[in-house]
């Protein structure tokens, strides 16, 4: 198993582009969800989804759309990118929603 | 709120030493408490995972300890080795009708030296 894929690694977008971070998982999770890493802080969920075609917001959904057609992909979109969107953010899945399973992570900047 | 605290923000140790990480927490209804390791530049990875009703949970070197009366955990790293060396975040889940919320640490990072 691949575990969960994250694309791309970096990412450098111009105030208001819009972009797709993308996530996959190959092991069947329901459970997947975004976050964002920023210094100094913990881990924040974006939104989260416990199932295909079921997604729900997190701690800090402004400015960031998600959707999941599939069990496996749950991509984040980032509709008017913002100097305050840069961070690290990170993919998880889970079966249970207990052990998460995180990507490796995809660093965007906004200018 | 629910707030995970965790303390020190940062230690270094000498290899082959032993270190404890704290974390106090105050999310409510608990469901478990996670510790979770993260390198620099990559995901982070679980370690334990303790529910209510466990008081430690041991993974190899890593020995973490709950005491939901005082709502504290720590982590023990026994003989420290370089590759120690990364951030420790504490992770508390709160139980939702859909599943667990949960509540990150911002974590301790810690650097092992030879």
């Amino acid at each position: 198993n691949a575990g969960v894929t994250q694309t791309p690694k970096f990412q450098v977008l111009k105030t208001g582009q819009s972009m797709t971070l993308q996530c996959a998982q190959d092991m069947n999770h329901e459970y997947m969800s975004w976050y964002r890493q920023d210094p100094g802080m913990g881990l924040r969920l974006i939104h989260y989804s416990v199932g295909a075609g079921i997604t729900d917001q997190g701690e800090v959904p402004n400015g960031y759309n998600v959707s999941r057609s599939t069990t496996e992909d749950f991509p984040l979109r980032l509709l008017s990118a913002a100097p305050s969107q840069t961070s690290v953010y990170f993919c998880a899945s889970s079966r249970d929603s207990k052990t998460q399973y995180f990507g490796p992570g995809t660093r965007l900047l906004v200018l | 709120k629910n707030q995970v605290e965790q303390s020190p923000q940062s230690l270094i140790i000498l290899e082959g030493k032993n270190c404890t990480l704290q974390c106090n927490y105050t999310v409510s209804p608990f469901s478990n408490l996670r510790w979770y390791k993260q390198d620099t530049g990559r995901g982070p990875v679980s370690l334990t995972i303790m529910t209510f009703s466990e008081n430690t949970k041991s993974n190899g070197r890593y020995t973490a300890t709950l005491d939901a009366d005082t709502k504290q955990s720590s982590l023990h790293i026994t003989a420290s080795q370089l590759s120690d060396s990364a951030s420790y975040i504490c992770v508390v889940s709160e139980q939702w009708a859909a599943g667990n919320k949960l509540t990150f640490g911002g974590g301790t990072r810690v650097l092992v030296k030879p």
